[in-house]
């Protein structure tokens, strides 16, 4: 079972547009929210994060929407640019430092 | 700054045969992981370790093992490979403070089981 679900599979966006990814959990003790950013052939990486007393948290282009009531987050992703080209995924954690990923999103920005 | 080193970086396996991926990282972090990422399934948590000498299984432990001797090494053993275990795993540490955590991911090792 998925702790946590993550949408969309795949999204396709134009330069300069927004992306949006959503993620929602059911599980209250998740107490800290990260995305990842993984290319072809690399582990992911950390993009930013969110703690669940944040309502949003914005770094650069990146922003996080988390809506605690509700049990959804979202990456937004503003003025994408080919480069953001990547596999997203959103996560949560409990237990000290135990993580559960999303699916993940395939980005796919077009010039 | 090495980070996080998995080997191999791609292996084929016959059915039944045993092999251990390698991870080690020199962060002197105290918390190790093994995942495995499968198309369309994100990541699943296989083993943890808190520290040198303790182990605890994640999500989808079965036909693994790990042990955890060192703080800089954490390999994962499978014993009787089995078509399923076609995927690729990706090693990560964290460290020990829990406010604002990185995951630091190592680059991943392919595995194919025919």
């Amino acid at each position: 079972q998925q702790q946590v679900k993550q949408s969309p599979q795949s999204l396709i966006v134009q330069k300069g547009g927004i992306s949006i990814i959503n993620c929602a959990y059911e599980n209250t003790a998740f107490d800290y929210f990260p995305w990842y950013q993984q290319f072809p052939g690399k582990g992911p990486a950390l993009l930013i994060a969110i703690r669940p007393d944040v309502s949003e948290k914005k770094e650069g282009r990146f922003t996080i929407s988390f809506n605690k009531s509700a049990k959804q987050f979202s990456l937004h992703i503003m003025d994408s640019q080919p480069g953001d080209s990547a596999t997203y995924f959103c996560a949560a954690r409990k237990d000290f430092n135990k993580f559960y990923f999303g699916s993940g999103t395939k980005l796919n920005v077009k010039p | 700054n090495a980070g996080v080193t998995q080997t191999p970086k791609f292996r084929i396996l016959k059915i039944g045969q045993s092999m251990t991926l390698q991870c080690t990282q020199d962060m002197n972090h105290n918390y190790m992981y093994w995942y495995r990422q499968d198309p369309g399934m994100g990541l699943k948590l296989i083993y943890y370790s808190v520290g040198a000498g303790i182990t605890d299984k994640g999500e989808v432990p079965n036909g693994y093992n790990v042990s955890r001797s060192t703080t800089e090494d954490f390999p994962l053993r499978l014993e009787l490979a089995a078509p399923s275990q076609t995927s690729v795993y990706f090693c990560a540490s964290t460290p020990l403070k829990l406010s604002n955590t990185e995951a630091f991911f190592g680059q991943g090792t392919r595995l194919t089981v025919v």
